[in-house]
């Protein structure tokens, strides 16, 4: 069992809908927890970035982490097409990644359909 | 430009060859990470530099690569004797030394190895 899972997809969504993408983990000294997107041969660009458990919004993203599940999802409402990307979740035991790096799950292709 | 830069954005080489990919952090970063991601896949950590010294290296990396921060500022990639199953996307990712901060990515390298 891989420490970080997530379903690769494809998800795919009509334009304004409410989108839900989550990672389950397995490794309890996870405690920093962020989301990143990437588009097509890009680097990942940060969209969110939580510790410990909790919400965190920021305009049409929230980012929620339940770490007695060991479950975390990003919600995006109100979808656009430029949102089509691959969406990948991403954990650390420490501080911006630390000694061990960060944890990523395979990454969730997202696809908005106008 | 203040986001982290990569260069070059690609690489052709032919098996055997040695190649050597340049990461420059943003500024202020004194930590910087290496981390590797094939087609699919998230990307998988490499190592991290703290200021000069390199602190950690996943089993990944095996002795055909080395990586260097001379100056605690921009650092080299070097793979030697490249093999076909080294083409992947090569990316640098630079934060803080602080708590509660983000690691943040550049473009990646993609090297196709023929």
């Amino acid at each position: 069992q891989k420490e970080v899972e997530q379903d690769p997809g494809p998800l795919s969504v009509p334009e304004g809908a409410i989108v839900s993408l989550n990672c389950t983990y397995s490794n309890s000294a996870f405690q920093y927890f962020m989301w990143y997107r990437q588009y097509s041969r890009k680097g990942p660009e940060l969209l969110m970035y939580t510790y410990s458990s909790g919400n965190k919004e920021d305009g049409r993203f929230t980012a929620q982490v339940d770490k007695s599940s060991k479950y975390i999802s990003l919600f995006i409402r109100d979808s656009q097409p430029s949102d089509s990307a691959t969406y990948l979740c991403a954990m650390s035991g420490n501080s911006g990644g630390g000694a061990d790096g960060l944890t990523f799950g395979k990454g969730t292709h997202l696809i908005i359909q106008p | 430009d203040t986001g982290v830069s990569q260069d070059p954005r690609h690489k052709i080489t032919k098996r055997g060859q040695n190649v050597t990919f340049r990461c420059d952090p943003i500024s202020e970063h004194n930590r910087l990470y290496w981390y590797r991601q094939t087609l699919g896949q998230g990307p998988e950590f490499l190592t991290y530099f703290q200021n000069e010294a390199q602190l950690e290296k996943s089993r990944l990396l095996s002795d055909r690569f080395s990586a260097e921060r001379p100056k605690g500022s921009f650092s080299t990639l070097e793979i030697q004797r490249t093999e076909q199953g080294d083409s992947a996307m090569y990316l640098c990712a630079s934060s803080l030394v602080t708590v509660n901060t983000e690691a943040f990515f550049g473009q990646g390298t993609r090297l196709t190895v023929v």
